[in-house]
C-alpha cells in the first residue's frame, strides 16, 4: 500500500539554524500539506500546497517557513531561522482532492535547543 | 472558523467494553468530519470519515461514527474493543469547500485486560 514517507525521523538542531524537513508524498496525489503537533498539544495545521503554490496557510506559517517542491517527488519545509517554540513533530500529509482523505506520514521530531 | 472539541481526554475501558469518544465542532458552513487514530510513534491514520450521505459511517477496525447536525457532534463507536484498540484518536472537521483540517486536542483510549 502506498504510504507518505518522512525523513530524518528525528532532527535535532541549535537556535537559530536552518531545517530542512522532507517528505514523500504518494505519486498520485495533488494536494501536499504539513501539520505540527507540539507535544501535548493538538494537531495544528501550517500550510496545503496545489500545482506548485501555497493554496492556504495558517497565521503559524509566517516568514520563518517556506515550502517546495524541487522535483516530481519530494516536498519540503524549511524554518530559516529556528527557535525553541519551532519543538514539535511535524507531519506530512497528501491527498488526491482538496476535500477527501489525507494520508500522513510518520512525522519528524524537531527538537531545537 | 472552525473548531473541535474533544470532550474526554482519557478514556479507560475494560477489553470487550463498548466505547463512545465524543466529538463536537462549530462552524458556519458545511463540513467533512474524520476521525483519525495515532498508534505510538506512528502517524495519523484514518478511521472514518462523513462528506454526505447516510450519516452513520463505518469505518476500519469495527468503528462507526454518527453526524448529527442539530447536536453537531460526530461520535466514535465501538461495540467491543481490543488491547489493540489502546491509542490515540483524533477527530477533525474541514470546510466543504477547503482543505485545511482542524483537529480536536485528543482522547487517549487505554484498553485494559
Amino acid at each position: 500500500e502506498p504510504e507518505v514517507t518522512q525523513t530524518p525521523s528525528h532532527q535535532v538542531t541549535q537556535m537559530g539554524q536552518e531545517v530542512i524537513l522532507r517528505c514523500v508524498p504518494i505519486s498520485n496525489h495533488l494536494y501536499f500539506y504539513w501539520y505540527r503537533q507540539i507535544l501535548g498539544q493538538k494537531v495544528e495545521f501550517l500550510v496545503s500546497f496545489y500545482n506548485n503554490e501555497i493554496s492556504e496557510k495558517s497565521e503559524i506559517f509566517d516568514d520563518q517557513f517556506s515550502v517546495e517542491r524541487p522535483d516530481g517527488s519530494n516536498f519540503t519545509l524549511k524554518i530559516r531561522s529556528t527557535k525553541l517554540e519551532d519543538s514539535a513533530m511535524y507531519f506530512c500529509a497528501s491527498s488526491v482532492l482538496s476535500f477527501d482523505e489525507q494520508y500522513f506520514g510518520p512525522g519528524t521530531r524537531l527538537t531545537v535547543t | 472558523a472552525q473548531s473541535v472539541t474533544q470532550l474526554d481526554s482519557q478514556v479507560p475501558v475494560f477489553e470487550e467494553a463498548p466505547v463512545e469518544l465524543r466529538c463536537n465542532y462549530s462552524s458556519s458552513v458545511s463540513v467533512y468530519l474524520f476521525w483519525y487514530v495515532q498508534y505510538p510513534n506512528q502517524g495519523l491514520q484514518l478511521l472514518l470519515k462523513y462528506l454526505s450521505g447516510s450519516t452513520l459511517v463505518k469505518g476500519i477496525n469495527g468503528f462507526e461514527a454518527e453526524f448529527n447536525k442539530s447536536q453537531t457532534s460526530f461520535h466514535l463507536r465501538k461495540p467491543s474493543v481490543h488491547i489493540s484498540d489502546t491509542a490515540e484518536y483524533f477527530c477533525a472537521v474541514s470546510r466543504a469547500s477547503g482543505s485545511r483540517l482542524t483537529f480536536g486536542e485528543g482522547t487517549q483510549l487505554t484498553v485494559n485486560p
